[in-house]
């Protein structure tokens, strides 16, 4: 089983949908969840870490399911500009280092 | 205030050539990590900085691969003798403090091309 997993999309939305995607890790020893957004061609950037009483900012929801060790990300009225393909990242149990899935490519169109 | 900087942001080398790839830190951030990705496949973690020493080397694929980091700042990862399978792009990231709940900041990248 890979260490973080994701369904690589593409998701195909319309402007103004909802769209949710999960994400599965393997290592029950990870202290830490987030989620990066990643443009074409360009660095990942935070776009929000994951509590385990689940968070949201503003159009974003995430949640974390310790027992089934899986986290999701819900993000409403989707935009033009939320295009972006989307990291599920994890610590690697002890360490301060993350490891990344290969990440979800979403597509909103007009 | 200045981001992570990566130098140079493209690099296309011959097979067989070293390589070195440099990283400026966010001015202050102890942690300091580097990363490759291949086209389109997920980060790929290389090496760990915590300060000058390396507590987790355990990314590095191969003894081609090697990275320093001097005054607790400017990190080089060199590849010796490259390969084209070593065609990626080298993302660098640092974090003020190694807590596991500390953002990480990503250079643009260093897009290296082995013909």
């Amino acid at each position: 089983r890979k260490e973080v997993e994701q369904d690589p999309g593409p998701f195909n939305v319309p402007e103004g949908a909802t769209v949710a995607f999960n994400c599965t890790y393997s290592n029950s020893a990870s202290q830490s969840f987030f989620w990066y957004r990643q443009d074409c061609r360009k660095e990942p950037k935070l776009l929000m870490s994951v509590y385990s009483s689940g968070n949201e900012d503003g159009r974003f929801t995430a949640q974390l399911n310790r027992a089934s060790q899986y986290i999701s990300l819900l993000i409403r009225d989707s935009k033009l500009s939320d295009s972006a393909t989307y990291l599920c990242v994890v610590n690697r149990g002890g360490y301060s280092t993350l490891t990344f899935g290969k990440g979800t490519m979403l597509l909103v169109s007009p | 205030g200045a981001g992570v900087s990566q130098s140079p942001s493209n690099k296309v080398t011959e097979k067989g050539k070293d390589v070195e790839l440099r990283c400026d830190p966010i001015s202050g951030h102890t942690a300091l990590y580097w990363y490759r990705q291949s086209l389109g496949q997920g980060l790929e973690f290389l090496i760990y900085f915590q300060g000058n020493s390396a507590p987790d080397k355990s990314g590095l694929p191969s003894d081609r691969f090697s990275a320093e980091r001097t005054g607790g700042s400017v990190s080089t990862l060199t590849i010796q003798r490259t390969q084209q399978e070593d065609s990626a792009v080298y993302l660098c990231a640092s974090s003020l403090i190694a807590g596991q709940a500390d953002e990480q900041y990503f250079g643009p990248g260093t897009r290296l091309t082995v013909t």
